[in-house]
């Protein structure tokens, strides 16, 4: 089973709500991984968990604040956007340590978010 | 620092016809190099990779790519397209002294006409 499971699939949300976008994996996986991407464009890295450890944080704003509660979750919470922050958010995760080379990444299908 | 160059924005191809997707990198050393396919809406699935060894990379649904490490390049090639291989193409290089962390192309959106 190599399958990341991502909800919700769409949000809308305003400028001035809390919400929370949800990464699932149970393939063992210690390294995972958040990517923004916008239409038509390449995914951007985000952040970055090794063992439950933020170990890259892609100089991303505040409003975006990453968790890691156990191995097999992932959170991003999302407080004060702004609409250009809508966009696809792509989760994926990879086996071992990040940063380990041989380790592909796994995809997640995404949240479509829209910020109002 | 590395970068990757998918130099087709759009690609269309009748289907059944053969297909190759062109990928160019910049980097110092071999890099890792992977193809992933995403279908709208969808997030990225994996073709195929490269790490070392046999230049010619066979992967998932009858895609192959090889290593031109003179061209700096790594296309995709499949010999005869299905409709359902309509999707956006993107190429990635992973730095292996800089975590794996992946760089991706532009990408190449395919069409395919019956």
């Amino acid at each position: 089973d190599t399958e990341v499971t991502q909800t919700p699939k769409h949000l809308v949300m305003g400028m001035t709500n809390k919400k929370s976008l949800k990464c699932e994996q149970h393939m063992g996986h210690r390294a995972m991984y958040w990517y923004k991407q916008k239409a038509k464009k390449p995914p951007e890295l985000m952040f970055v968990y090794s063992y439950e450890k933020l170990s890259i944080n892609e100089s991303v704003p505040s409003r975006f604040s990453p968790e890691c509660p156990n191995s097999s979750l992932l959170n991003l919470h999302l407080h004060a956007l702004q609409p250009e922050d809508s966009a696809l958010y792509l989760c994926a995760s990879s086996q071992g340590a990040a940063g380990r080379t041989s380790d592909t990444q796994y995809f997640g299908p995404g949240t479509r978010l829209t910020v109002l | 620092a590395q970068s990757v160059t998918q130099p087709d924005i759009h690609i269309t191809v009748s289907e059944g016809a053969s297909l190759e997707l062109r990928c160019n990198y910049s980097y110092g050393a071999t890099p890792y190099l992977f193809w992933y396919v995403q279908s709208p809406g969808q997030g990225l699935q994996l073709l195929l990779k490269y790490f070392s060894g046999d230049t010619l990379v066979q992967g998932i649904k009858g895609f192959e790519a090889e290593f031109k490490r003179s061209q700096s390049s790594f296309n995709l090639r499949k010999p005869s397209v299905h409709w359902s291989d309509a999707a956006e193409y993107f190429c990635a290089v992973g730095d292996p002294n800089a975590g794996n962390m992946l760089t991706f192309g532009g990408g190449t959106r395919l069409m395919v006409k019956p």
